[in-house]
């Protein structure tokens, strides 16, 4: 079984500042790790992916994250924020195999403001 | 090119009703996953479907669900006899094979049980 658990349902951070997104995830196997973003009244658009290569991943809009096994975490950051990070991200796990492909296991979300 | 589309976007309906949703997935793509997202149990996984293998239904919350893939293209979630607690948004997700590819998901359908 799996399960994700994302610390803070919302956070406030001010523009130009530091954005953490913690994710801590539960696997009984080696897992895939991913981030999503979702904009008010869209579906969800992937920021990026853990897949057992560099524990250290770059996405887009200037988003990384990096696997942390002995802590089973997979925090999401970016250096400097932007107003248009206003949105929620869920942090996923999938377990990957034949049976299932790639069946997703989400965070609650946590839910990003941006202070001008 | 086109993105993965769902109808309707927003579907109200009386309790004990029938109801459909429908999702076009991205041209060429094998695999499809149906989520909902609900205020109470947040992203969940209902259902999957792999080309003609039989669709993993382990997420279907009780039996008044069930989905179909017609022609391994586009897909149809029904919810017979809804109930309140069905309120939710359903997203649908499709990507290009069975492994660990970037599901592209559509706009979701919002459904409103009165």
């Amino acid at each position: 079984a799996q399960s994700v658990t994302q610390l803070g349902s919302h956070v406030s951070v001010s523009e130009g500042a530091l954005v953490l997104l913690r994710c801590n995830y539960s696997s009984s196997v080696p897992p895939y790790l991913f981030w999503y973003v979702q904009y008010p009244n869209q579906g969800l658009q992937l920021l990026l992916k853990y897949t057992s290569a560099a524990t250290l991943v770059k996405g887009i809009n200037g988003f990384e994250a990096e696997f942390k096994k002995s802590e089973t975490s997979f925090h999401l950051t970016k250096p400097s924020a932007h107003m248009s990070d206003a949105a929620e991200y869920f942090c996923a796990v999938s377990a990957l195999n034949q049976a299932a492909g790639n069946k997703l296991t989400f965070g609650g979300g946590t839910r990003v403001l941006v202070k001008p | 090119g086109a993105g993965v589309s769902q109808s309707p976007s927003n579907k109200v309906t009386e309790k004990g009703k029938d109801v459909e949703l429908r999702c076009d997935p991205i041209s060429g793509h094998t695999a499809l996953y149906w989520y909902r997202q609900s205020l109470g149990q947040g992203l969940e996984f209902l259902i999957y479907f792999q080309g003609n293998s039989a669709p993993d239904k382990s997420g279907l919350p009780s039996d008044r669900f069930s989905a179909e893939r017609t022609g391994g293209s586009v897909s149809t979630l029904t919810i017979q006899r809804t109930q309140q607690e069905d309120s939710a948004v359903y997203l649908c997700a499709s990507s290009s094979g069975d492994g660990v590819y970037e599901q592209y998901f559509g706009p979701g359908t919002r459904l409103t049980v009165t």
